[in-house]
């Protein structure tokens, strides 16, 4: 069975603070994606990658970062995480040109 | 640019009744169809999927949908739904050659005994 795990369900952090958000998947899949989900918006692409250590922007780059060191596993990073970050955040993953398949998501405040 | 409109916010239906969501794509290609269910709380769950072929596509928990290349339309429809059903449905379409996908902004399904 498909199986893409993200290192938290639910996480508080403060104003300012670096946060990290780790996904993996145990199909070696080659394109993994990260999500941010908001009522009344939908999904919306924050980053991609294709490869390891190969990234592309989505549609909301801003504030965030990305790693990809190892083809199971893409992070997320908040550099200095603000109030409008406050967001529910899901990680896919992908074997090209097929079904993306989701994480269980992380809900993260910031307060 | 590539859209996916999912013109009802908020179904109501009773258990047991017919139920059919509604999604619009804009793209010039043919495009390669997606519908997601997320329960609350939880990560999205692949419903079905087109990419070609027979136009009606058959998916899992007794769901299906029919592609109208005409009507720019990807329905979602199940004869009869069941208390479990409830839950938020988005239509998705892949957009690009890196297989990205473009989200509807979901229909949150309701269903009332």
């Amino acid at each position: 069975d498909v199986k893409v795990t993200q290192s938290s369900r639910y996480l508080v952090k403060r104003t300012g603070e670096k946060v990290f958000l780790e996904c993996v998947q145990d199909m070696d899949h080659e394109n993994m994606f990260w999500y941010r989900q908001d009522p009344g918006l939908g999904l919306r692409l924050i980053y991609f990658s294709y490869d390891v250590k190969m990234k592309e922007k989505g549609d909301i780059p801003e504030g965030y970062s990305v790693s990809r060191e190892k083809k199971e596993r893409f992070s997320l990073i908040l550099e200095s995480a603000s109030t409008n970050q406050t967001s529910m955040y899901l990680c896919a993953s992908q074997f090209i040109p097929d079904t993306q398949y989701f994480g269980p998501g992380t809900r993260l405040t910031v307060l | 640019a590539q859209s996916v409109t999912q013109p009802d916010i908020h179904i109501t239906v009773s258990e047991g009744a017919s139920l059919e969501l509604r999604c619009n794509y804009s793209y010039g290609a043919t495009p390669y169809l997606f519908w997601y269910v997320q329960s609350p709380g939880q990560g999205l769950q692949l419903l079905l999927k087109y990419f070609s072929g027979d136009t009606l596509v058959q998916g899992i928990k007794g769901f299906e949908a029919e592609f109208k290349r005409s009507q720019s339309s990807f329905n979602l429809r199940k004869p009869s739904v069941h208390w479990s059903d409830a839950a938020e449905y988005f239509c998705a379409v892949v957009t690009g050659t890196a297989s990205k996908l473009t989200f509807g902004t979901g229909t949150r399904l309701q269903v009332t005994l």
